[in-house]
């Protein structure tokens, strides 16, 4: 069956260092998405693919970067770690005409 | 720009009522709508959507939502509610190009 699959699934890292965080769809979709979910915000668009190679910027993309050169994966960079940053991120994928999202498992990630 | 409102922060439900989980919408042109659940620790998890045709939408668990395009409203419904549907229910419009714009989300909790 197809899937989305985040790693690691929990992560605590320290303020300054980069940390990257893998998401791997074998939907065979051309959209991708990363969120991150804090209390009393809901869920907030980081950044978003539509292919490889094309990457853009979400409502919070900020110390964030993404790459995609396959359409399988679209790991998430943070560049220098802030506690700010201490969040769950999920990844998803769609694909028209439904465009119905599909979420991998998320990571938790603390910043300390 | 495409907004989601879900004016309940929780809902209350004895087990076997009915229960309703509301959303209203603004959007430019004709809306897509979706509801989405997430389980403590998991990711979100499609249940239904909205493109046209029937107002009324079946989907995933027993769960239906109603869209009125007159109220601009897209409310989730199920006729008898379970201890198992206790979680965190999204609603969701497509926004620009293929993104979705999510609702703050409403606990649902129900009571045995």
């Amino acid at each position: 069956d197809a899937e989305i699959t985040q790693s690691p699934r929990h992560k605590i890292t320290e303020t300054g260092r980069q940390v990257t965080l893998a998401c791997h769809q074998t939907w065979n979709h051309n959209n991708m998405f990363w969120y991150r979910q804090d209390l009393g915000h809901g869920l907030r668009l980081i950044h978003y693919s539509y292919g490889v190679q094309d990457t853009n910027k979400g409502e919070v993309s900020d110390g964030y970067s993404v790459s995609r050169s396959n359409t399988e994966d679209l790991p998430l960079t943070l560049e220098s770690a802030a506690s700010s940053q201490t969040s769950v991120y999920f990844c998803a994928s769609s694909e028209p005409p439904g465009d119905e999202q599909f979420f991998g498992p998320g990571t938790r990630l603390t910043v300390l | 720009a495409q907004s989601v409102a879900q004016p309940e922060d929780q809902v209350n439900v004895a087990e076997g009522n009915p229960l309703t989980v509301k959303c209203t919408y603004s959007v430019s042109g004709n809306p897509y709508l979706f509801w989405y659940v997430q389980y403590p620790n998991r990711g979100l998890q499609f249940l239904l959507k909205y493109i046209t045709g029937d107002n009324l939408v079946k989907g995933s668990y027993g769960f239906e939502a109603e869209f009125n395009k007159s109220q601009t409203s897209f409310h989730l419904k199920k006729p008898s509610a379970l201890v198992s549907d206790s979680a965190l229910y999204f609603c969701a419009v497509k926004s620009a190009g293929n993104m979705l714009t999510f609702g703050g989300g409403t606990r649902l909790m129900v009571k045995p």
